[in-house]
């Protein structure tokens, strides 16, 4: 089955530690991206990754990284540095980012991050 | 700054009856528009879409409707089930940037 895995599915930190959470594709999808998602909000744009070994900060990079070495791969680090790092995360993808007919962005499950 | 924004948190229908579900955006570079749904405890799925040079755009049970000059859509579901029920977000694309509503949770009683 095509798709997207993310895991953890749910993930527990304590303060000051480092977290990262997995994605892989097997779509063939050239374009991956990190979201964050937050009671009441939409959707915000961590990072995004064009093509193999290069990424892009979104909206709300601070306090993460990424990297993108396999194009089925894009793994996010959540920092010490990231203030307010409890929230549900999304991986995604598309086939580029020119999203339109026949091009649109397929999500993971999420992962539930807690900092306790 | 929201430029999408789902002011309905949520929306409590009747089996059978439609569902209206609606959407504002501020950026009048958005030129396509998508409509996801989200199950719990899975990502969102594409919906349906529609570009902005179409007002409307029907598929199945769903339809979306763009009112370009309000910067408005909406997504309709006729006949609304209770498998419809979930959260569904609007989003919106534009200078090569997507953006998200913050979802409205539908609910459809049997």
């Amino acid at each position: 089955d095509g798709g997207i895995t993310q895991s953890p599915k749910y993930l527990f930190r304590k303060e000051g530690q480092n977290v990262t959470l997995s994605c892989e594709q097997n779509l063939n999808h050239d374009a991956m991206y990190w979201y964050r998602q937050d009671p009441g909000q939409g959707l915000r744009l961590i990072y995004y990754s064009q093509i193999v070994n290069d990424f892009q900060k979104g909206d709300i990079a601070e306090g993460y990284s990424v990297s993108r070495e396999k194009k089925e791969s894009f793994p996010l680090t959540v920092t010490s540095a990231q203030k307010n790092p409890t929230a549900f995360y999304l991986c995604a993808s598309s086939i580029d980012r020119q999203i339109g007919r026949g091009n649109t962005i397929y999500f993971g499950e999420g992962s539930w991050l807690t900092v306790v | 700054d929201q430029q999408v924004k789902q002011n309905s948190p949520s929306l409590s229908v009747q089996e059978g009856r439609i569902s209206i579900l609606n959407c504002d955006y501020t950026n009048s570079m958005f030129d396509y528009f998508l409509w996801y749904k989200k199950y719990p405890a899975e990502g969102p799925t594409f919906l349906i879409s529609i570009s902005s040079i179409k007002d409307k755009n029907e598929d199945g049970r769903f339809t979306v409707f763009l009112n370009k000059s309000a910067k408005h859509l909406s997504l309709h579901i006729v006949p609304s089930q209770p498998g419809d029920s979930a959260v569904y977000f609007c989003a919106a694309r534009g200078n090569n940037d997507m953006r998200f509503g913050a979802g409205t949770r539908l609910t459809v009683k049997p």
